[in-house]
Order: structure tokens, then C-alpha cells, then sequence
């Protein structure tokens, strides 16, 4: 079945760092793919999608790129600030239910002054 | 995106009692999820509720358990029912607005003792 992979936590990095939280799918068809980020104490937020391959979801300094080959959706981020710390959730809607999501177990990031 | 309310925030109830959790988007949707996530865990989806039928329930979630309400297009329940300590986690609504994209409401931190 549809399924999503996710590097395991928790990361702690400088603040400034490079983030890469990786990020790998199983699916039949032509799933969407998105990132959520929950911040202490909330509950998930939309943080970037893509739809098909090839496209790269952006927001907040974040990327993350629909990669059909390798079926990844690898979250990267040039510079990480302590305002970053959360917990980041990869999911993945498959093409031929459009409703149902399947999240990965979540990577708990902490960024350190 | 979506506002999503949930009453209540947190809870903390002792075993055998039921809690119903109220779920309030800011304007009309299809399709209402609700999810649970048990602390350090992902997500889990309990069930799926369209207006005007029955919930659709997931391997492992029964009615019984946690009977579902949905009386309009923008407001649902979910109630757990006869609480154990493993039933506390913290539970989610979340509606697709048609994009295939879900939001999130911030959740209710259920403690059952």
C-alpha cells in the first residue's frame, strides 16, 4: 500500500545550519506530496506541497522537490533559525483517492543558538 | 486555507467517562477528517465525515468507540468513548477544501487517568 517514509529524529542543529530531513514514498500512480511543520503546542500546519514530478514546493526558506526517480520529497533549508524548532511531517495523498493522507512518522527538529 | 476551531483545547478525564470534541470550520466543506496522534507518534486517521451520511471508519476504529457526528457543512464531533488510559493522545480535524490540500485545526490534548 501507499506509504511514506521518514528520516528519523530528533535533529539538533546550530543555528545558520544546513537542514535536510529525508523524505521517501511508496505509491501507485501519481501521488501529491507535502510537508507540514507542527510548532510546540499546535497543531499541523501546511508548510509546502508538489503535485507532480519535478516541481519544487517552496515556503518560508524551505524547499523540497517532487523527485519521481529516486521517490523522494527531501526538505532542505539554506540557513535554519531557532524559530525553525518543530516537528516536520511528510505526507503523501494518493492520485486516486484524493482525500485519504498517509504521514510519515514525523522528525523532531531543534535549532540551538 | 481554513479556520478551524476545536473546543475543547485539552482535557483531562478520568477512565470510563466519554469526551466529545467539537470541530468548527469558518465556511462550508465536504469532507471533515479526524485524526488521532499518540504522543511522539504520527498521525492516525480515525474516520472520515461527510455531511449527511454516515462516518467512513478506519482498520482498527469503530463507532462504538468513537461515534462520529456531522450535522452541517461546517461543524462535526467526534466523541471517545469510555476512556482508557491508552486513549489519550492528542485528536485533529482536518478538512479538504477541494485542492487537495488539509488543514488542520490545533487539536485537543486528551489525559485520561
Amino acid at each position: 500500500g501507499d506509504s511514506v517514509t521518514q528520516m528519523e529524529g530528533p535533529v539538533t542543529l546550530s543555528e545558520e545550519a544546513f537542514l535536510t530531513i529525508n523524505c521517501t514514498y511508496t505509491a501507485t500512480g501519481y501521488p501529491s506530496l507535502f510537508w507540514y511543520v507542527q510548532y510546540p503546542g499546535e497543531g499541523l500546519q501546511l508548510l509546502l506541497k508538489a503535485t507532480k514530478a519535478d516541481d519544487k514546493g517552496s515556503n518560508k526558506g524551505f524547499e523540497a522537490t517532487y523527485r519521481k526517480e529516486t521517490t523522494s520529497f527531501h526538505l532542505e533549508k539554506g540557513s535554519v533559525q531557532v524559530s525553525d524548532s518543530a516537528v516536520y511531517f511528510c505526507a503523501l495523498s494518493p492520485s486516486n483517492t484524493g482525500n485519504q493522507f498517509y504521514f510519515g512518522t514525523g522528525t523532531s527538529l531543534t535549532v540551538i543558538p | 486555507s481554513a479556520v478551524i476551531s476545536q473546543k475543547p483545547s485539552r482535557d483531562i478525564c478520568q477512565r470510563g467517562t466519554s469526551l466529545t470534541i467539537q470541530c468548527q470550520v469558518d465556511s462550508q466543506v465536504t469532507m471533515m477528517f479526524w485524526y488521532r496522534q499518540q504522543p511522539g507518534q504520527s498521525l492516525t486517521l480515525i474516520a472520515t465525515a461527510n455531511q449527511g451520511s454516515e462516518a467512513t471508519y478506519e482498520s482498527g476504529f469503530v463507532i462504538d468507540k468513537f461515534p462520529i457526528s456531522r450535522p452541517n457543512l461546517t461543524f462535526s464531533t467526534l466523541t471517545v468513548s469510555n476512556m482508557s488510559p491508552e486513549d489519550s493522545s492528542i485528536y485533529l480535524c482536518s478538512v479538504d477544501r477541494g485542492s487537495n490540500e488539509q488543514y488542520f485545526g490545533p487539536g485537543t490534548r486528551l489525559t485520561v487517568t
